[in-house]
């Protein structure tokens, strides 16, 4: 059965300093994967996502994704972070032909420092 | 062009009520999935439907229940009202024709309390 884990569920970082959110998942079949971010009392912004192609997914706002299939890894990197990026994040991954099912991580807490 | 809207934004029920909440997916969109979000938690997906005929249920008891109009627009609606379905509820839209994947499109979510 499909899984998600993200690794870290609180990042404290230190604005301007850089970040590696970890995700990992487990999978028979082939997967997309995705990044959402999500600010407090809002629903979810898709930040980038890995459908095929280049392993190295770019996004909005600066953050970057690698897809590492023999790991099972799908790590969000952002090289200087802001204030404004603190906000929840999660992964998530869709199977196959079934689209419109996001199976979700438990989500990091990406609090960014001045 | 307007995103995915949901309404209520919030909302109070009492145990054993039942509840009905609204999602208007983006315009030319055609799929509309929801997702329950527990505080602290990752969403979990409920349904999907595409063209107002159910594609995929997730793990949840038949007091939750779901259907699609004509316009595309899609209802929730949870039965037997308990605390744990206290939650964000989210409901997302894409051009999903069945061939996925498709991005979803999320609203800004119904907050559900029971007490």
């Amino acid at each position: 059965a499909q899984s998600v884990t993200q690794l870290d569920s609180q990042v404290p970082v230190f604005e301007e300093a850089p970040v590696e959110l970890r995700c990992n998942y487990s999978s028979s079949v082939s997967v997309y994967l995705f990044w959402y971010v999500q600010y407090p009392n809002q629903g979810l912004q898709l930040l980038l996502k890995y459908l095929s192609g280049s392993t190295l997914v770019k996004g909005i706002n600066g953050f970057e994704a690698e897809f590492n299939k023999s790991q099972t890894s799908f790590h969000l990197r952002k090289p200087s972070v802001h204030i404004s990026d603190t906000a929840e994040y999660f992964c998530a991954v869709s199977e196959g032909n079934q689209g419109g099912k996001l199976i979700f991580g438990q989500g990091t807490e990406l609090s960014v420092k001045p | 062009d307007a995103g995915v809207t949901q309404s209520p934004t919030h909302l109070i029920k009492t145990r054993g009520q039942h509840v009905t909440l609204r999602c208007s997916p983006i315009s030319g969109h055609k799929s509309v999935s929801w997702y329950q979000q527990v505080l602290g938690q990752g969403p979990q997906f409920i349904f999907q439907y595409y063209e107002k005929e159910e594609r995929g249920r997730g793990n949840f008891p038949d007091r939750f229940s779901a259907r699609q109009f004509p316009n595309y627009s899609s209802e929730l609606n949870v039965n037997a009202l308990l605390l744990g379905d206290s939650a964000l509820y989210l409901c997302a839209s894409s051009w999903d024709r069945g061939r996925g994947p498709y991005e979803q499109y999320f609203g800004p979510g119904t907050r559900l309390t029971v007490t």
